[in-house]
């Protein structure tokens, strides 16, 4: 099976612009969570989605959203983009909701200057 | 707040050594897991322990869990080059149905 790809790989924005990430999980997967890795902040949970439905939600602030279509791919929107969002952001899918064992993509690392 | 929180030391060793790395957490759990990272890359599920469990094997990987200390350890034995990575505990609190994530412990095998 094809693993977690996520695109893009690499994003560039500046200041008030926003951005979208998508990711496609492994296929049979109906899971998909997404986290944000910083050097100061470590990994944080954004978001998990399962069957279109968000499950569960980290402590975000709102300019934080996503989405998960029916073939459970999702993508994280991030709005009015501040320089401390500038992370890598994980995607993991799994075929089970919640906790369980996951499958992570290579990431998008996002630039805001 | 995190649950995981690893040592933070980083752990620099000769390749055919053993490197051990802890991790400890403040709450119940229902399980928790071992991940390594690459180079900033995505992660790769190494190992899931759950609270009823005390040790688990996976080829050259043991974990350990005493959930009456709310620590963790995981031994790599025989280390190679290809095991530097940075290596995450990460915990599934009781009600959470979350995984929070340590900060990571960075591993270097010296050819």
């Amino acid at each position: 099976k094809a693993g977690v790809t996520q695109t893009p790989r690499y994003l560039i924005k500046t200041r008030g612009q926003q951005v979208t990430l998508s990711c496609s999980p492994i296929s049979g997967h109906r899971s998909v969570s997404w986290y944000q890795q910083t050097p100061g902040q470590g990994l944080q949970f954004l978001f998990e989605y399962f069957s279109e439905t968000q499950r569960n939600k980290g402590n975000f602030p709102g300019r934080f959203s996503g989405r998960q279509f029916s073939n459970s791919r999702s993508e994280m929107n991030v709005s009015t983009l501040e320089l401390g969002d500038s992370a890598l952001y994980l995607c993991a899918s799994s075929p089970l909701a919640g906790a369980n064992e996951q499958f992570f993509g290579p990431g998008t690392r996002l630039t805001v200057l | 707040s995190q649950q995981g929180e690893e040592d933070p030391q980083a752990l620099s060793i000769q390749e055919g050594e053993n490197a051990t790395m802890n991790c400890s957490y403040k709450t119940s759990i229902n399980n928790l897991q071992w991940y390594r990272q690459n180079s900033g890359r995505g992660l790769v599920h190494l190992i899931l322990i759950r609270s009823n469990e005390r040790e688990k094997h996976s080829g050259r990987l043991r974990v350990t869990l005493d959930t009456s200390k709310k620590s963790s350890s995981l031994l790599i034995t025989a280390s190679r080059a290809a095991d530097t990575a940075s290596y995450f505990c990460a915990t599934d609190a009781y009600g959470n149905n979350r995984l929070a994530f340590g900060k990571g412990n960075q591993v270097v095998v010296i050819p």
